[in-house]
């Protein structure tokens, strides 16, 4: 059973602070990762990938991963209130052929003006 | 990427009636896949449809409920039979496999079941 937890919050921070979202996941096989931002009402749309041990950063966001301890990170800095959102882990065990992904339940994440 | 639009985008029907969700992407992909979101839940597969071949469903969903058709590589269809309120939902299509980075969703059939 592949299995990717999340702690499903509420997770609130002010804005400006920096938001960490958490995610391990089951199967040590996991080689891609993903993390979708998905608005109330509206369908996952992705917004970072990581392959590889180590940072990956795309504006305000950093994606962090450690395959060692099955642990993906989502850093979110400077945060505004339009980051206010689910966020939803994925991880997926083929690193070439992308097939099914296992979804985290997902962090909520509300950011106050 | 892919470009996926789905139809209807929302609908309510009454309970023991049938309604087929269309899933039309803008190029040709391997898997489609079709998820159930019910408010303030997670996404849950309900089956993968791969072109050429029947559709495995994950354990809890079954064939006579919710069939799926995949007549080709950009076009999927999603039927909820026998439809009750448990049914009420956010249906969802996602593309992956080859040549994509990662699953894209379309924007989602909320179905409201009287």
């Amino acid at each position: 059973q592949k299995e990717v937890e999340q702690n499903s919050g509420p997770l609130s921070v002010p804005e400006g602070a920096i938001a960490s979202l958490n995610c391990t996941y089951s199967d040590r096989v996991s080689q891609s990762f993903f993390w979708y931002r998905q608005y109330s009402g509206k369908s996952p749309e992705l917004i970072m990938s990581i392959y590889s041990n180590g940072d990956k950063e795309d504006g305000r966001f950093t994606a962090q991963l450690n395959k060692a301890s099955q642990y993906v990170s989502l850093l979110i800095r400077d945060s505004q209130p339009s980051d206010s959102a689910t966020y939803l882990c994925a991880v997926n065990q083929k690193s070439s052929t992308l097939g099914r992904l296992y979804f985290g339940r997902g962090t909520q994440l509300t950011v106050w003006p | 990427s892919a470009v996926i639009s789905q139809k209807p985008s929302r609908d309510i029907c009454q309970r023991g009636t049938s309604l087929t969700i269309q899933c039309q992407v803008d190029s040709q992909v391997t898997m489609m896949f079709w998820y159930r979101q019910q408010p303030g839940q997670s996404l849950t597969l309900i089956a993968t449809a791969n072109q050429g071949s029947e559709a495995t469903y994950e354990s809890g969903f079954v064939i006579d409920k919710f069939p799926i058709s995949r007549p080709n590589l950009t076009f999927s269809t999603l039927t909820v039979s026998n439809m009750s309120p448990e049914d009420s939902s956010i249906y969802l299509c996602s593309v992956g496999g080859q040549g994509l980075n990662t699953q894209y969703f379309g924007p989602g059939t909320r179905l409201t079941v009287l």
